[in-house]
């Protein structure tokens, strides 16, 4: 979507290693966060969100951190497994709860 | 996730065709949605609906129409499909909370 720009396009990880996914956001009314796991053949999944009102929350090896003053947010994976290996989508919903994507990030993790 | 159901989920069809995609949810969500998944363009909303008498264009809606028949079905038609309508179709739900669940998709071919 193009007010979410999500970077980089694909990240290849070696196993064990840490995955960082960015994404900027411009509507300053933005107040929910969700990053959406797809599997190859699969429908998109949330795996973690965050609220406009927190900084970071984790679980497990996932962590998501949000600046609103810069209008960014980030994913993070650590100690990568090969069934991390997805596209991952960000998003930013309006008050309304209508959700704006992100363009996607090919992970490959390789052993 | 069986909640949400979308029929068909493979469809071949020719240019000038109408067709309809349909889908029903058993969550008990007010809100419903259809996207198009694209490579490298992520999800991008065509109508949303926040109740059954709520109809909302998203962002690419043109050449789309859709019905809301009950809370629990929402489908989409294309009036006269064309090759560029070619995509990955996903309907979702959610409540007032944001989290949206998807449906398993329909692969829409245009020939």
């Amino acid at each position: 979507g193009e007010n979410v720009e999500q970077h980089p396009s694909t990240l290849s990880v070696q196993e064990g290693d840490s995955a960082v996914i960015k994404c900027t956001y411009s509507d300053s009314a933005s107040n929910y966060f969700p990053w959406y796991k797809q599997e190859l053949g699969k429908r998109p999944q949330l795996i973690i969100d965050i609220r406009s009102n927190v900084g970071e929350k984790k679980d497990q090896r996932i962590a998501v951190t949000l600046n609103k003053t810069a209008k960014h947010f980030s994913l993070h994976i650590t100690e990568t497994q090969p069934e991390d290996s997805a596209v991952y989508f960000c998003a930013e919903t309006d008050s309304w709860g209508k959700l704006q994507f992100g363009a996607g990030t090919q992970v490959v993790v390789t052993p | 996730d069986a909640d949400v159901t979308q029929t068909p989920r493979n469809r071949i069809t020719k240019t000038g065709k109408r067709i309809m995609l349909e889908c029903s949810q058993t969550k008990g969500h007010d809100r419903m949605y259809w996207y198009r998944q694209d490579p490298g363009l992520g999800l991008r909303l065509i109508y949303y609906s926040f109740d059954v008498k709520d109809i909302n264009k998203g962002e690419i809606s043109d050449g789309y129409s859709v019905s809301r028949q009950a809370q629990a079905k929402f489908s989409l038609s294309l009036e006269s499909a064309i090759p560029n309508q070619t995509a990955l179709y996903f309907c979702a739900t959610s409540d007032r909370g944001h989290e949206q669940y998807f449906g398993p998709g329909t692969r829409l071919t245009v020939t």
